[in-house]
């Protein structure tokens, strides 16, 4: 049973354009969501990360949205640039007091020059 | 940010032996850490969970006379993989957090092989 979904295994935008990847999620429990970001053979490198109390949070150019009606949050990178290139993994974290976070499969973004 | 220092990148080793992994937390102290396993295109699957000062919790299905977690100090934590066979190959990683934060920051990752 997944609970954290990223249905894009891969997305291709150009430099430039905005990037934008989706997560949805099933467990109503779940109050902190995260994105990471991860390069072949590294660990993931946290990005930006959102309270479910809010419904969006911007870091330079990144922003994450979270639509908790929906279940949806999404990162928006803009503008895109090769270097982006990389695995993005959603990840939410569960009400309560373990900090164990459920990772999504992740998308494979490509940032074409 | 945080810097979570994993050793070895890599290994290989024979199958029946067994292997240690390290990871330390450089500039923090580590209240909580996590080990994770990715296969190949897949996301990443909590191992265990340990604090410190308490044994590791460990997830459904993993074994952990099998993956020993040693969560030594609030700095360190090693994960130990005994006896082992080509289907432990894998990438493993382990990821710390400290108290007030909710991210966690990882390590650089192991890409263990079994031959």
């Amino acid at each position: 049973d997944q609970q954290v979904k990223q249905n894009s295994p891969s997305l291709s935008v150009q430099e430039g354009r905005i990037s934008i990847l989706n997560c949805d999620y099933t467990n109503s429990m779940f109050d902190y969501f995260l994105w990471y970001k991860k390069y072949p053979a590294e660990g993931p490198t946290f990005l930006i990360s959102i309270s479910s109390i809010k419904d969006k949070n911007e870091d330079g150019r990144f922003t994450v949205f979270l639509n908790k009606s929906a279940k949806h949050l999404s990162l928006h990178i803009v503008p895109s640039q090769p270097g982006d290139s990389a695995v993005y993994f959603c990840a939410a974290k569960n009400g309560g007091s373990n900090y164990k976070l459920t990772f999504g499969k992740g998308t494979l973004l490509t940032v074409n020059p | 940010g945080a810097v979570v220092s994993q050793h070895p990148s890599w290994v290989i080793c024979k199958s029946g032996t067994s292997v240690k992994i390290e990871c330390r937390s450089l500039d923090f102290q580590a209240t909580t850490m996590f080990w994770y396993r990715q296969f190949p295109k897949q996301s990443l699957m909590l191992m265990a969970t340990s604090n410190e000062g308490s044994k590791a919790t460990y997830e459904q299905g993993v074994e952990k006379d099998k993956f020993l977690i040693n969560h030594a100090s609030l700095t360190l934590s090693t994960l130990t993989v005994t006896s082992a066979h080509p289907e432990d190959s894998s990438f493993y990683i382990c990821s710390m957090r400290n108290s007030g934060h909710f991210e966690a920051f990882f390590g650089q990752g192991t890409r263990l092989t079994v031959v």
